[in-house]
């Protein structure tokens, strides 16, 4: 089906670095949303975007919403232990299924 | 804080066995979505309840899976045969309003086929 192009992939950060990650689609979203997802469990929900060129914050998670409406960033500042897992990004256009990314897989050196 | 259940947290079954999973949405929620995650992949849509009715169906795979919500509150998935490829993690949502893009997330089920 039809996915999002996450990127990157996967990091390796040390503690404390800040980290920044985006989403991009071929199609216009009304909705982008951010997921975290730990091992074995579900996601959970961390930012959700609904204009185009809104900025939201969420402790040190801060998310946009491209003006073109076609991509989405998260940035995570000063990373700490517990931000490990894999963020996914979403999209939404309209009344349509969400629609995920493949998701960005972080890794924290102590 | 309210949040999804979901039963068993793991099953492993054999081929051409049937298997189900259970879906308990957050109180009040009146839209339930069923995700499939294959490892290494972001979850894709397999059907979305609004109270007891179908809304989308369009991913499921009709010949082996089934999904109902009869009174419009948990729900149930259903795999008959499995096959290998069903080796997945199945999630579970909900959100207040169909309207609503903000879906909240069960622990999902992991099921192994072998």
């Amino acid at each position: 089906g039809q996915q999002l192009n996450q990127s990157p992939q996967s990091m390796f950060i040390q503690e404390g670095e800040d980290v920044s990650m985006n989403c991009t689609s071929s199609s216009i979203f009304n909705t982008w949303l951010w997921y975290k997802q730990d091992p074995g469990e579900g996601p959970v929900l961390l930012i959700a975007l609904y204009k185009a060129g809104e900025l939201t914050s969420n402790g040190r998670l801060t998310a946009q919403f491209g003006i073109t409406r076609k991509d989405s960033f998260l940035n995570i500042s000063a990373s700490i232990p517990s931000d490990v897992g894999i963020y996914f990004c979403a999209g939404q256009e309209g009344a349509q299924k969400l629609v995920f990314g493949q998701g960005t897989r972080l890794t924290i050196n102590p | 804080e309210a949040e999804v259940a979901q039963s068993p947290r793991y099953k492993i079954t054999e081929k051409s066995q049937a298997v189900a999973f259970w879906c308990d949405p957050i109180s009040g929620h009146a839209t339930l979505y069923w995700y499939r995650q294959i490892l290494g992949q972001g979850p894709e849509l397999l059907v979305q309840f609004q109270d007891e009715s179908v809304v989308d169906d369009s991913q499921l795979p009709k010949d082996r899976f089934s999904a109902e919500r009869l009174k419009g509150v948990d729900s149930t998935l259903k795999i008959q045969p499995a096959e290998l490829g069903d080796s997945a993690m199945y999630l579970c949502a909900s959100s207040r309003l169909a309207s609503s893009n903000e879906q909240f997330f069960g622990p999902g089920t992991r099921l192994t086929v072998l």
